[in-house]
């Protein structure tokens, strides 16, 4: 079956306008991941959906960053008056259930550079 | 948070064992450690987790330190096709049930034919 898809691939933007990331799981999967790659740098973790419970969104790096689930499947990562230090490759995961005993399966990434 | 700390990089000979470390000092104890790799502009890809025991997959061996303060990933025998930025990841459960996911800075291994 397919895997996890994320859209745009690349995305260019001003610096301050507000960007919208999209992340499809892969079917079936409850759990769903969002993280952040800066050049050259290890993954941040951002936020972890789980079936229909609320995110913690303690790992989001400011309130200009949110994120929603719609009907456990579909994720947006919003970001608002984007900085330039927000420009790195954004990364979307989903797994099965409780990922003690699974996999996080990792989508291609949306490549966001702020002008 | 639990932190990780893994050598910026190594390099291993075709056919050899690939042995990539990793220190975790402050887990606690039912934080579990997780490898992933990461090949050039792809995704990451998961290799094998553990908790206290030692783990062995098709992949790799986990050999995990009994005071859980440092792990090892091992390849048995790395090829070229190994060549990536190895993440050691510990995660961490939180107050609202959920989990994060810490990931280390990494290790760049190269396989040198």
């Amino acid at each position: 079956g397919a895997g996890v898809s994320q859209s745009p691939s690349n995305k260019v933007t001003e610096k301050g306008k507000d960007v919208e990331l999209r992340c499809d799981p892969i079917s079936g999967h409850t759990a769903l991941y969002w993280y952040r790659q800066s050049l050259g740098q290890g993954l941040e973790f951002l936020i972890y959906f789980q079936g229909n419970s609320a995110p913690d969104k303690s790992g989001l790096p400011s309130d200009r960053f949110s994120a929603e689930r719609t009907g456990g499947s579909v994720s947006t990562l919003t970001i608002q008056r984007t900085q330039q230090e927000d420009s790195a490759v954004y990364l979307c995961a989903s797994s099965e259930r409780d990922p003690s005993y699974n996999e996080q399966f990792f989508g291609p990434g949306t490549r966001l550079t702020v002008l | 948070d639990a932190k990780t700390t893994q050598p910026t990089s190594m390099d291993c000979a075709e056919g050899r064992a690939a042995n990539l470390p990793c220190n975790h000092s402050t887990i606690s104890g039912n934080e579990y450690v997780y490898w992933y790799r990461q090949i050039h502009s792809q995704g990451p890809q998961y290799i094998i987790h553990g908790l206290k025991n030692n783990e062995t997959n098709e992949m790799a061996s986990l050999i995990i330190t009994e005071d859980r303060k440092s792990s090892t990933l091992i390849l048995p025998h790395a090829t070229l096709r190994d060549t990536a930025v190895y993440y050691c990841i510990v995660r961490v459960p939180m107050a609202s049930g959920t989990y994060k996911y810490i990931f280390g800075t990494g290790t760049r291994l190269k396989v040198l034919a």
